[in-house]
């Protein structure tokens, strides 16, 4: 089944403690990128990555650090979290360059730092 | 200005009714134009797909532009419990460009 997989879905973490969300999917799409989804502010890209070794900054990517060493594997990592970053964050892959027609969704992570 | 406006909600019709759901925007540049569809806890899925101005059509859904008044339009016909659902807007320069998304709107259809 063609999918994006996200773990952990629900991680309680308190602030300082480097963590990593990871990313991945069985599409060979090139394209994946990073969102976190808050209450009033909707979906706001964080990181982006166009190809293996290539990512790029999103709209919020401050604290947020990400790696793509293989296509398949996108992770997102916060080195030293902070309360603001208690989020519901999504992975998203597309086919094609850039941002093709069609992004999936990963299931989502709620990240709650204390 | 935000660039893409969207009313929250939540909008709650009965089932069967007509649903209509909107977006302004203010960039006129905006060439590409989708809605999504996330249920609670999922991700958001891509539902309709439109280039440039104009309709499209799938099923009991119907995506409408109009870039001359920088609006887009979704349109549920007969509609059903299972569409009750957070709709974002979205919508791109180009191709190969970001995707800027509205906040959403959560709609509840009821039985």
């Amino acid at each position: 089944e063609a999918q994006v997989t996200q773990n952990p879905r629900y991680l309680i973490t308190v602030t300082g403690k480097k963590l990593t969300v990871t990313c991945s999917q069985n599409m060979n799409h090139e394209y994946m990128s990073w969102y976190r989804q808050d209450p009033g502010l909707g979906l706001r890209q964080i990181y982006y990555s166009m190809n293996v070794e290539v990512t790029d900054k999103g709209d919020v990517p401050e604290g947020y650090k990400v790696s793509r060493k293989e296509k398949r594997n996108f992770p997102l990592i916060l080195e030293s979290p902070s309360p603001n970053q208690t989020s519901l964050y999504f992975c998203a892959s597309s086919p094609g360059g850039g941002n093709a027609d069609t992004q999936y969704f990963g299931p989502g992570t709620r990240l709650t730092v204390l | 200005q935000k660039e893409v406006e969207q009313d929250p909600g939540p909008l709650s019709v009965p089932e069967g009714a007509i649903v209509s759901l909107n977006c302004t925007y203010s960039n006129s540049a905006f060439q590409y134009f989708m809605w999504y569809r996330q249920y609670s806890r999922k991700g958001p899925e891509l539902l309709m797909y439109t280039y440039s101005s104009g309709n499209k059509e799938d099923g009991r859904f119907t995506a409408q532009v109009d870039k001359s008044s920088k609006y887009i339009s979704l349109f549920i016909r007969d509609s059903q419990p299972s569409d009750s659902a957070t709709y974002l807007c979205a919508m791109k320069l180009s191709r190969d460009d970001k995707i800027i998304f509205g906040k959403g709107t959560r709609l509840h259809i009821l039985p």
